[in-house]
């Protein structure tokens, strides 16, 4: 079936560094491709998606690239700031209209001052 | 426009008990889904509904489970005769109706339920 792959183990980083999750995903056809943030207490919250190959999602500094060669949707960004700290979710749904979401199982990202 | 509501935001059950969960949807949203997250696992799908149908309940358990989303109220999930590994934060997510060639609506999520079975 489809699923998501996050890198393992949580992420820290200072302050103004670059930021890097890597994130696969197994399905067939073209899924639609997110990344979710949670910070400590909420729900989810989208940060950004990609709906077909090639597509560039980008939110509050963050951009990911849909690859469909590679399978691939790594977040990025250029300098992260203390309240990026969350944990970052991986997901998809697949081609075809079903809505459901499957997910990775999430990176603590962590951003000291 | 209240986001998507969800209480208990926290839930002790002892086992062998039912739980509750419900979940109000933000206004003019009428799919609702719900996601389970264990401890150090991401969100899995549990059941995808729109108001009055079970649209795909793939994810959920066969047995204690069930959910509902009536005409008028609040989503419910319900697990009877709960167990120590129900203890996980079930979250609601719900999107507004297909629009279009839409294939995909976003899913707003709630804060969760964080249900501990003793």
């Amino acid at each position: 079936g489809d699923s998501v792959t996050q890198m393992e183990g949580p992420v820290t980083l200072s302050e103004e560094a670059f930021l890097t999750i890597n994130c696969t995903y197994t399905a067939t056809g073209y899924p639609s491709l997110f990344w979710y943030v949670q910070y400590p207490g909420e729900g989810l919250q989208l940060l950004l998606k990609a709906t077909k190959a090639d597509d560039k999602g980008s939110n509050k500094g963050f951009e990911a690239t849909y690859r469909k060669e590679t399978t691939s949707f790594h977040l990025e960004k250029g300098s992260v700031q203390v309240s990026d700290s969350a944990v970052y979710f991986c997901a998809l749904t697949p081609a075809g209209g079903n809505n459901r979401l499957a997910f990775g199982k999430g990176n603590q990202v962590v951003v000291i001052p | 426009n209240a986001g998507v509501m969800q209480n208990p935001r926290h839930l002790v059950r002892r086992r062998g008990q039912e739980a509750r969960l419900r979940c109000s949807p933000m206004k003019g949203h009428s799919h609702v889904y719900w996601y389970r997250q264990l401890p150090e696992e991401g969100l899995k799908f549990m059941v995808y509904l729109q108001k009055e149908n079970i649209i795909d309940e793939s994810g959920m358990p066969k047995e204690r489970f069930s959910a509902e989303f009536p005409k008028e109220g609040p989503s419910i999930l319900r697990i009877q005769q709960v167990v120590r590994g129900d203890s996980a934060a079930y979250f609601c997510a719900s999107s507004p109706p297909t629009s279009g060639g839409y294939l995909y609506n976003e899913q707003f999520f709630g804060p969760g339920t964080r249900l501990t079975v003793l």
